[in-house]
């Protein structure tokens, strides 16, 4: 149990245009769900944390009008990159917590590359 | 301050060599919750283990084995006759409150880079 998908796995964009990532809880209802990014050799920086129907927080130094995050189920979670440039090509990983729950549960990740 | 340190960047050792990875942690919570992960070459986080503020156990695993030390604010994990297929980073991870609501967040470690060769 407790799986997390995302899908695509890996996208190529080119600059300027945006870019939609899904993530979705496969077998629970995900109250709260985390978008993180990961730059090469690097650990994972929280980018937003969301709430089902309530707007993302974002963490500081987070641009919310270029990533927007829109949590409209218990289920899916989408992260789009708009706009998209060259230095926001990264790892991509989000994950999901169940109500009452300690646990995240990480999706697989997502590589974009913007060119 | 709330951070997660992991003061090894890189470790390599021979295959059946026991390791130890590192991982200190400052937290103002009372109640918290460690994690590791394991991240191989495919990027994919695969959960290991947590461990809350209120159980002192050491853990183990097969060959892993987890020693959680309050005393020192450590949670050290010992891979035991290490395998190729235990290359790959491992985060150590606090669970800690935020101030509004109910919610948590994962503070990370920066991870230590393991290399196993036979």
């Amino acid at each position: 149990g407790a799986v997390v998908s995302q899908h695509p796995s890996r996208v190529i964009c080119k600059s300027g245009t945006s870019v939609k990532i899904e993530c979705r809880s496969l077998d629970f209802q995900a109250t709260t769900m985390f978008w993180y990014r990961q730059f090469p050799k690097k650990s994972l920086m929280l980018m937003a944390t969301s709430n089902e129907g309530s707007k993302a927080t974002y963490e500081q130094g987070v641009e919310k009008d270029k990533f927007l995050i829109n949590h409209a189920s218990l289920t899916l979670s989408t992260l789009t990159v708009t706009s998209a440039h060259p230095e926001d090509s990264s790892f991509y990983i989000c994950s999901a917590r169940g109500t009452g729950s300690y646990e995240q549960y990480f999706g697989p990740g997502t590589r974009l590359t913007v060119t | 301050a709330q951070k997660v340190t992991q003061a090894q960047t890189e470790i390599s050792v021979v295959e059946k060599e026991d390791v130890t990875l590192d991982c200190v942690y400052e937290t103002r919570d009372t109640t918290y919750y460690l994690f590791w992960y394991k991240q191989p070459p495919s990027g994919e986080l695969v959960f290991l283990i947590r461990r809350n503020s209120f159980d002192e156990q050491n853990e183990i695993s097969g060959r892993y084995s987890w020693n959680f030390q309050k005393s020192t604010s450590s949670f050290n994990f010992t891979i035991t006759a290490s395998q190729v297929v235990d290359s790959a980073v491992y985060f150590c991870a606090l669970s800690v409150s935020l101030r509004a609501g109910n919610n948590r967040k994962l503070i990370w470690g920066l991870g230590t880079s393991l290399a196993v060769n036979p």
